[in-house]
């Protein structure tokens, strides 16, 4: 596709049920990253995938979070026993090979949790 | 780890007023910093970078300054317009080859006709 697709772009669930988040990066894109933004806040960072495994999930706040890229393109970031604080905005990013990097990453238009 | 400190957090102009911005940041061996421009309910978009070897970037009426020293960048907006109305987010980050960004919390400008 031409950017980076996000679904879906709003859900609403209540207090501890399972979601997922889905992220289809750009065509030929390898790091996918996935950031989080509350209301008034800049994106604060989950995980980043290189190719199918996660180079880095330092940003996972607790084991409810977790995500996946199986096969180095789509990726879904699955919450578990959601809580009213997991409440954002859930943005995934990508950006090409390393050896071609810009520094830019094309993020989606984010994914709206809200958990009543 | 990285911490990114910005300000203000909200700041209002007169078209064709200048706009500045200002971060810090706190990791030393930080050497990548992004300004990114969100647009409401938008998905964050870059509109300039600047690395640790340079002082000074220029992109026509946009401009950001690094200093390494103290550990500050700036965002610069000159002759502002309506349509630069956004929140505006400064990044950091060590580019070692992947981009963990660590942003401040943003400045929403209000340019007003």
């Amino acid at each position: 596709g031409a950017g980076v697709s996000q679904t879906p772009s709003n859900k609403v669930t209540e207090k501890g049920k399972y979601v997922e988040l889905r992220c289809d990066p750009i065509s030929g894109h390898t790091a996918l990253y996935w950031y989080r933004q509350s209301l008034g806040q800049g994106p604060e960072f989950l995980i980043y995938f290189q190719g199918t495994g996660a180079a880095d999930d330092s940003g996972l706040p607790n084991d409810r979070f977790f995500a996946v890229r199986p096969e180095g393109s789509v990726s879904t970031l699955k919450i578990q026993r959601t809580e009213r604080g997991d409440s954002a905005v859930y943005l995934c990013a990508s950006s090409p090979l390393r050896v071609k990097n810009t520094g830019e990453l094309f993020f989606g238009e984010g994914s709206r949790l809200t958990v009543l | 780890g990285e911490n990114v400190e910005q300000h203000p957090s909200t700041l209002s102009v007169q078209e064709g007023d200048s706009a500045v911005i200002k971060c810090t940041y706190s990791d030393s061996a930080s050497n990548y910093f992004p300004w990114y421009k969100q647009e409401l309910g938008k998905r964050p978009q870059l509109i300039i970078d600047i690395r640790s070897n340079v002082g000074e970037k220029k992109d026509q009426r946009i401009a950001v300054t690094l200093n390494k020293t103290a550990k500050h960048f700036s965002l610069h907006i000159t002759e502002t317009q309506p349509e630069d109305s956004a929140v505006y987010f400064c990044a950091a980050s060590e580019s070692g080859g992947y981009n963990k960004l660590i942003f401040g919390a943003g400045t929403r400008l209000a340019v007003h006709p």
